[in-house]
């Protein structure tokens, strides 16, 4: 079975750009989550899509924005692009039901020049 | 708020020794999850932990969940330089895929 698979892997922008970053949940998943990853704030929840529907959202300004497709697979876009924004972003997915473990993709490196 | 903190956030120990990281939360969750992260790598999940008391165990590494004091903890058994990683535990209280992560605990075993 294939993984969680993110696209591209590295990405470099500079600053008032837009970004749009893409992700294939394993086969059967419903629920994909976004999450960004720094040195400074570690991993910090970013929203998750299930069904289509945003199910849960972080504490991030309306900059960082997402959706997901009937067939799973999600975007999330970033407007305005600020250095602070430079980090990884790691993409998972689980069936739906929330006792089981979300299975990250490898991430998406953005940096913000 | 929920806060998730984990202790040590460094560790290093040699090979064949016994060690336990642990994870403590501020407000009630029955759902705990620890996760691996290897340098340059995403994260590989370890246990899925679901109810006080519960108890897993892979390999040389065992999770535990007590939901009345907060605390999980992740105990590393005789110490192998492949266990060398950041270990994240992770609560989730809410309806939904929505993880608070801890900072990492950074382990590196030295042969």
């Amino acid at each position: 079975k294939a993984g969680v698979t993110q696209t591209p892997r590295y990405l470099i922008k500079t600053r008032g750009q837009q970004v749009t970053l893409s992700c294939s949940p394993i086969s059967g998943h419903r629920s994909v989550s976004w999450y960004q990853q720094t040195p400074g704030q570690g991993l910090q929840f970013l929203f998750e899509y299930f069904s289509e529907t945003q199910r849960n959202k972080g504490n991030f300004p309306g900059r960082f924005s997402g959706r997901q497709f009937s067939n799973s697979r999600s975007e999330m876009n970033v407007s305005t692009l600020e250095l602070g924004d430079s980090a990884l972003y790691l993409c998972a997915s689980s069936e739906g039901d929330t006792n089981q473990p979300q299975h990250f993709g490898d991430g998406t490196r953005l940096s913000i020049l | 708020e929920l806060k998730v903190e984990q202790n040590p956030l460094f560790l290093s120990m040699q090979e064949g020794k016994n060690y336990t990281i642990y994870c403590n939360y501020s407000t009630t969750s029955d759902r705990l999850y620890w996760y691996r992260q290897d340098p340059g790598k995403s994260l590989e999940s370890l246990f899925v932990l679901l109810s006080n008391g519960a108890v897993k165990q892979e390999g040389r590494l065992m999770a535990s969940l007590d939901t009345k004091a907060r605390l999980s903890t992740l105990h590393i058994t005789a110490a192998v330089h492949d266990l060398s990683a950041t270990y994240f535990c992770a609560v989730d209280m809410e309806y939904g895929n929505k993880l608070v992560f801890g900072a990492g605990t950074i382990l590196r075993v030295k042969s």
